[in-house]
């Protein structure tokens, strides 16, 4: 099983700066590593997949980067709606589908 | 617009069964992969099983084999999780999700049934 690690588990930030969160994966996964956001009492939403590739209607701040085993989503200017909890997901060798344990995105 | 209905979560003992309902509509969902993916409280996502566009492949997280029964109703838009022997581990909310095209992603979600296991 791959094991996904994200780091760190908090990033405080103030809006309008940039925030860059972190995705490491036990053995390689090539690109195929996918972000969620997810608000409190929301379902997660899908951002990039890819490693980079915007999904639909998704903001050009939002942007990803790596491979292999190293990862990273920036935002690149903070918006209010953008705190939130952050999930990587590598699909590259399955079953099973692994998420990585979360970074929560938090106002400084 | 994809919508995704969960159904079927509520309180059951150790030991106990559920079946959860996801009631789907909004595009056709008899060509879609769909899978489960719980969120236990306060904590990540965790993969649960994937049931392919007409049943015929199906894959579940080692964790839950044997325990676990994912279907589907094509004819009734409905993804189905049969849940037994029940564990207090078992307590999170259970999401289904589709299959984004034949990217093992997710890209539409539901909001989600609570399950919680406790005597």
């Amino acid at each position: 099983e791959i094991v996904m690690r994200q780091s760190p588990a908090t990033l405080s930030v103030s809006p309008g700066e940039r925030a860059t969160l972190s995705c490491r994966a036990s053995q390689t996964v090539s690109t195929n590593l996918a972000w969620y956001q997810q608000k409190p009492g929301q379902a997660p939403r899908l951002l990039i997949y890819g490693a980079s590739i915007r999904a639909a209607g998704i903001p050009a701040r939002f942007s990803g980067s790596g491979s292999g085993t190293e990862f990273t989503l920036t935002i690149s200017i903070l918006q209010s709606e953008d705190f939130a909890v952050y999930y990587c997901q590598q699909y590259d060798k399955w079953p099973p589908l692994t998420f990585g344990g979360g970074t929560k995105v938090e106002i400084k | 617009e994809v919508q995704l209905v969960e159904s079927g979560g509520g309180l059951v003992k150790p030991g106990g069964s559920l079946r959860l309902s996801c009631a789907a509509s909004g595009f056709t969902f008899s060509t879609n992969t769909m899978n489960w993916v719980r969120q236990a409280p306060g904590k990540g996502l965790e993969w649960v099983s994937l049931i392919s566009s007409d049943g015929t492949y199906i894959h579940y997280a080692d964790s839950l084999k044997g325990r676990f029964t994912i279907s589907r109703d094509n004819a009734k838009n409905s993804l189905y999780l049969q849940m037994n022997s029940l564990r207090v581990e078992d307590t999170a909310v259970y999401y289904c999700a589709t299959q984004f095209y034949g990217v093992k992603i997710f890209d539409n979600w539901g909001q989600g049934t609570l399950v919680t296991v406790s005597s």
